[in-house]
């Protein structure tokens, strides 16, 4: 079956440093990617639409400058945290949409970020 | 707007009872909807989705779920629950009719007792 796979699964930083989380379809080909940033026992947030080879398309309210989207093949996308703050903690999850012939979306296992 | 509504919030049954998880949801034309469970820490697993057909759709691990317009509702069920299926319980709808963005309630845990 489809599986995304995300790294790192937690990862602790110091406030003013960038993050990096990495999403990767490991057997199918995603032409979509999404990430969603989910608080503490509430829902998940799209934040943004990523299409290999093009920009993201950012929800409003999520400021780009902030959360960096790379989608440089069909097979990863990158969200980038800059300069990083402690409201920036958060658990962060990726789902791809691509050609797995299962049809749906597949979620990564979710990135779970603090900031010191 | 689309949206979803999950009106519970934290639900307990005991192990072996019946369960049923209420979702609701607001989108002008047939949704694309979605049953997601969430472990703790973990990603999202789908349980079951209904894109067209017969509105009774089977999932994995025994959850089945209903759709019924007129109710606008998708709610899903499970006839005997187990310990293992503690955990919360996501019901999403394709936004703009797209099965790949999703509009996410907000999730309803589940505590099953001895």
């Amino acid at each position: 079956g489809a599986v995304v796979s995300q790294h790192p699964s937690r990862v602790i930083c110091k406030s003013g440093t960038s993050v990096k989380i990495e999403c990767r379809s490991l057997d199918f080909q995603a032409t979509t990617m999404f990430w969603y940033r989910q608080f503490p026992k509430q829902s998940l947030m799209l934040m943004a639409t990523s299409n290999e080879g093009s920009k993201a398309t950012y929800e409003q309210g999520v400021e780009k400058d902030k959360f960096l989207i790379n989608h440089a093949s069909l097979t990863l996308s990158t969200l980038t945290v800059t300069s990083a703050h402690p409201e920036d903690s958060s658990f962060y999850i990726c789902s791809a949409w691509g050609d797995s012939g299962a049809n749906v979306l597949t979620f990564g296992a979710g990135s779970r970020l603090t900031v010191l | 707007a689309q949206s979803v509504t999950q009106p519970d919030i934290h639900i307990t049954v005991s192990e072996g009872a019946s369960l049923e998880l209420r979702c609701n949801y607001s989108y002008g034309a047939t949704p694309y909807l979605f049953w997601y469970v969430q472990s703790p820490g973990q990603g999202l697993q789908l349980l079951l989705k209904y894109f067209s057909g017969d509105t009774l759709v089977q999932g994995i691990k025994g959850f089945e779920a209903e759709f019924k317009r007129s109710q606008s509702s998708f709610n899903l069920r499970k006839p005997s629950v187990h310990w293992s299926d503690a955990a919360e319980y996501f019901c999403a709808v394709g936004a703009g009719g797209s099965q790949g963005n999703l509009i996410f309630g907000k999730g309803t845990k589940l505590s099953v007792k001895p």
